[in-house]
């Protein structure tokens, strides 16, 4: 199993460009997150879907949509990117084993805007 | 106030020594609590999830919790060079959310 994996590893957009980051999980998880990480604020909450065919916004959706296209794939979507958003993002995916709950996460999109 | 608190660090160990981190959380009703080790440009992993008051260990980790008192903790034993990272600690409260701590990095020195 891949896990959970996303594409680009790196991108670099001018103020006011639009693109997508993909997500993708095989491990049949039914819940899946974006986050951002920037430098001292940790994790951040951008949207996540508890299931299919639902979304939620999270801590910071601002500037953000995302689509869960199906139960593997969960795309965030920048329609005019900021240097604001200039961040490593991170895709994960929930299990919930036997009343446990564990995130796994993907290895991350390095994004620059310039 | 941050709704999960951890001291920044670093914290600097020599090997062989045990460190131990903090975290604080401020939701009366959270459920579950995690650690997550992140090493330099790479992903969160998960190392340790508890639920209940006590401890938990696995291997060279022991999480320890209180809720009454709204924090957990994480001994590293015998700290490795390799240990060296920033470790997370998430919280679940109620839903389908962690909330993410900033982190404390380690740096263990031989």
């Amino acid at each position: 199993n891949a896990g959970v994996t996303q594409t680009p590893k790196f991108q670099v957009l001018k103020t006011g460009q639009s693109m997508t980051l993909q997500c993708a999980q095989d491990m049949n998880h039914n819940s899946m997150y974006w986050y951002r990480q920037d430098p001292g604020m940790g994790l951040r909450l951008i949207y996540y879907s508890a299931s299919e065919g639902t979304t939620d916004k999270g801590e910071v959706p601002n500037g953000y949509n995302v689509s869960r296209l199906n139960k593997r794939e969960f795309s965030l979507r920048l329609e005019s990117a900021a240097p604001s958003q200039t961040s490593v993002y991170f895709c994960a995916s929930r299990t919930v084993k036997g009343g446990s709950y564990e995130q796994y996460f993907g290895p991350g999109t390095r994004l620059t805007v310039t | 106030q941050k709704e999960v608190e951890q001291n920044s660090g670093p914290l600097s160990v020599p090997e062989g020594a045990i460190a131990s981190l903090n975290c604080t959380y401020s939701d009366r009703g959270s459920q579950s609590f995690f650690w997550y080790r992140q090493y330099s440009g790479k992903s969160p992993e998960l190392i340790m999830s508890i639920y209940s008051n006590g401890d938990k260990e696995d291997g060279r980790f022991t999480a320890q919790l209180n809720k009454a008192s709204q924090y957990v903790s994480l001994l590293i034993r015998d700290s490795q060079p390799s240990d060296s990272a920033t470790y997370l600690c998430a919280v679940k409260a109620a839903g389908n959310k962690l909330t993410f701590g900033g982190g404390t990095r380690v740096l263990v020195k031989p």
